[in-house]
Parts: structure tokens; C-alpha cells; sequence
């Protein structure tokens, strides 16, 4: 059974870091493309960032691009994602989500984590 | 950037209609295109893969349909558990939601 369980998340000040991990199991994770993808309080979702399996591609969305850095360690099953320079329009629960297959485009997200969230505010 | 439409934002339904909610794309995506659901405080669920392939477990009344720029998501006779929120995504390139549909009763 595929699982995703994320950690990490909590209060942190504007301008403040943060890194959020996800531990998979149940699958070959280097294998498998991997995603972030967030959603603000009442809003839908948006995709923040992604990795191919081997961890060679990586892909940002712009809201995030110079300030999130996505990475994976294939040999302890983990995704990562590192937030620097955080504001308050980056509040939100952050879902890890497994791609169907190695490499981000032509591939679904397939499963979800339950998500944790991030506020920033002082 | 490729932008994802979905309309309407919200939809008002009973159990037993037939829904449809369209996604447009603002160039062409193939048939790289899936649709989610989403239930409050819940992660969402893939419910359509590769514009029309039904995912494993869901349902037969979920259908998806479409090509290039313009998709659909039917569900042919809603049922209460269908009341949530759904979501197109195209991955012809990094991945984009659509903004969302909520079908309320």
C-alpha cells in the first residue's frame, strides 16, 4: 500500500525557513516522479514544485522559484522540500503526491499524502 | 505557461442528475489531462487519467472525454457521496490545476 506522510509543518515568522519532508513507502520510490503541491486556506490547489525519479529534473512553479528547493534521498525513501524567505501568501497545507511514473510531465499525480500545513505570519 | 479553465466554479446538482464540468486549456495538452476530486479536509483522489481512462476503484459513472484544448468530466447519475470538489490537471508539462468546481446540492 502506497503511503505518503508528511512532517515539518508549523508556525514560522515572514522571512523565516522551513523544510518539510515526506516519508514513502509501500512502492520503489526512486523509481517514481514526485511533487509538492499546496493549498491555501479555502482555495484550490496549486503545484509548487517536482522531481524526477532519479532526481536528476526539477521543476518550480514561480511563485516559489528561487526560494523553495525541492531534493529526494532515494536510499531513505524522503522527499524534501527546504522554504526560504517565507511569506504570508505561502500559508497553506503542503501535500507530497507520487507520481504514475519516473519523470514529472506525461505523469500523473497518482497518490496523495494527508498534507501539513504552514502558516507565516508574526 | 499553460492555463487551465474549469467552469462552472459552482455547480448545484441533485442525486441522480448528470453532471458535466468542462476544462479548458490554453494550448493544446493531447490527451495529458486528469481530473481529481476533493472532499473538505481530505487530500484529493485521481479519479481520470489521460483525458478519458477511469483510475482503478472509481466508480463507472465518472467519465472524462476530450482532446488538444477542451475536456469534460461527467458523472452520469451523481450520488451523495459525489458532493466535493473537482479539479482538472494538465501534465503535458509541469503540472496546473483548473481553479476547481464545486457540485453542491
Amino acid at each position: 500500500e502506497v503511503q505518503l506522510l508528511e512532517s515539518g509543518g508549523g508556525l514560522v515568522q515572514p522571512g523565516g525557513s522551513l523544510r518539510l519532508s515526506c516519508a514513502a513507502s509501500g512502492f520503489t520510490f526512486s523509481n517514481y516522479a514526485m511533487s509538492w503541491v499546496r493549498q491555501a486556506p479555502g482555495k484550490g490547489l496549486e503545484w509548487v514544485s517536482a522531481m524526477s525519479g532519479s532526481g536528476a529534473s526539477t521543476y518550480y512553479a514561480d511563485s516559489v522559484k528561487g526560494r523553495f528547493t525541492i531534493s529526494r534521498d532515494n536510499s531513505k525513501n524522503t522527499l524534501y522540500l527546504q522554504m526560504n524567505s517565507l511569506r504570508a501568501e505561502d500559508t497553506a497545507v503542503y501535500y507530497c503526491a507520487k507520481h504514475r511514473g519516473a519523470i514529472v510531465v506525461v505523469s500523473p499525480v497518482d497518490y496523495w499524502g494527508q498534507g501539513t500545513l504552514l502558516t507565516v505570519s508574526s | 505557461d499553460i492555463q487551465m479553465t474549469q467552469s462552472p466554479s459552482t455547480l448545484s446538482a441533485s442525486v441522480g442528475d448528470r453532471v458535466t464540468i468542462t476544462c479548458r486549456a490554453s494550448q493544446s495538452i493531447s490527451s495529458w489531462l486528469a481530473w481529481y476530486q476533493q472532499k473538505p479536509g481530505k487530500a484529493p483522489k485521481l479519479l481520470i487519467y489521460k483525458a478519458s481512462s477511469l483510475e482503478s476503484g472509481v466508480p463507472s459513472r465518472f467519465s472524462g472525454s476530450g482532446s488538444g484544448t477542451e475536456f469534460t468530466l461527467t458523472i452520469s447519475s451523481l450520488q451523495p457521496d459525489d458532493f466535493a470538489t473537482y479539479y482538472c490537471q494538465q501534465y503535458n508539462s509541469y503540472p496546473r490545476f483548473g481553479q476547481g468546481t464545486k457540485v453542491e446540492i
